[in-house]
């Protein structure tokens, strides 16, 4: 079991949209929608951001939204803020001998 | 206040093994499963396997069968992972994450991180 496809890197400017995506097949995030988003700023433990596809735990801002198509999930980030630079990694439960994969991990940069 | 408390840095040989702990606080300690995630220097983060501290079941990833052992100890709200054959690729930050139920798949709360380094 690979790791899911995400891009090495997304960048934007405060106030702009940006979305990162999140590939995986149809073992994973095309048939389930344990699909999870993480945030983790250097030298920090990640931070659970969206679960179960589209929602957000109590206390998340809801400037960041998920959505998933096939076996594409992706993670919006609104209004982005100078706070919002850190790196980003989807996650899934896979039908896999894994059991439950990570993305390659996203660093999204704010100009 | 709910928090993972996780042991200290560990630095060993290859061929050795390591334990690292986790104390639970705050909330129903076998309320909620616990993962085990790892992240190399510099790397994405890897899913290593999950404990019912309840029952102590386990399920491992593929990867890490007959290399690691989850348990718990219900008396003290802890939870250790042994890994063992240490190499200089098991180098990594190594994480407990609370589950927000019963493998409802949600890693909600995480330690602090554990490094261990492998190196002669």
């Amino acid at each position: 079991q690979s790791a899911l496809t995400q891009p090495a890197s997304v960048s934007g400017s405060p106030g702009q949209s940006i979305s990162i995506s999140c590939t995986g097949t149809s073992t994973d995030v095309g048939v389930y929608n344990y699909v999870s988003w993480y945030q983790q700023h250097p030298g920090k433990a990640p931070k659970l951001m969206i679960y179960d596809v589209s929602n957000r735990p109590s206390g998340v801002s809801n400037r960041f939204s998920g959505s998933k198509s096939g076996n594409t999930a992706s993670l919006t980030i609104s209004g982005l803020q100078a706070e919002d630079e850190a790196d980003y990694y989807c996650s899934s439960y896979t039908s896999s001998s894994t059991l439950y994969v990570f993305g390659t991990g996203t660093k999204v940069t704010v100009l | 206040q709910v928090q993972l408390e996780q042991s200290g840095a560990e630095v060993k040989k290859p061929g050795a093994s390591v334990r690292v702990s986790c104390k639970a606080s705050g909330y129903s300690f076998t309320s909620s499963y616990m993962h085990w995630v790892r992240q190399a220097p510099g790397q994405g983060l890897e899913w290593m396997g999950i404990i019912n501290p309840s029952a102590g079941s386990t399920s491992y990833a593929q990867k890490f069968q007959g290399r690691v052992t989850m348990t718990r100890d219900t008396s003290t709200n802890t939870v250790y992972m042994d890994l063992s054959s240490l190499r200089s690729e098991d180098t990594a930050v190594y994480y407990c994450v609370r589950d927000a139920g019963k493998i409802l798949w949600q890693l909600v709360l995480w330690g602090q991180g554990t490094l261990v380094t492998v190196s002669s």
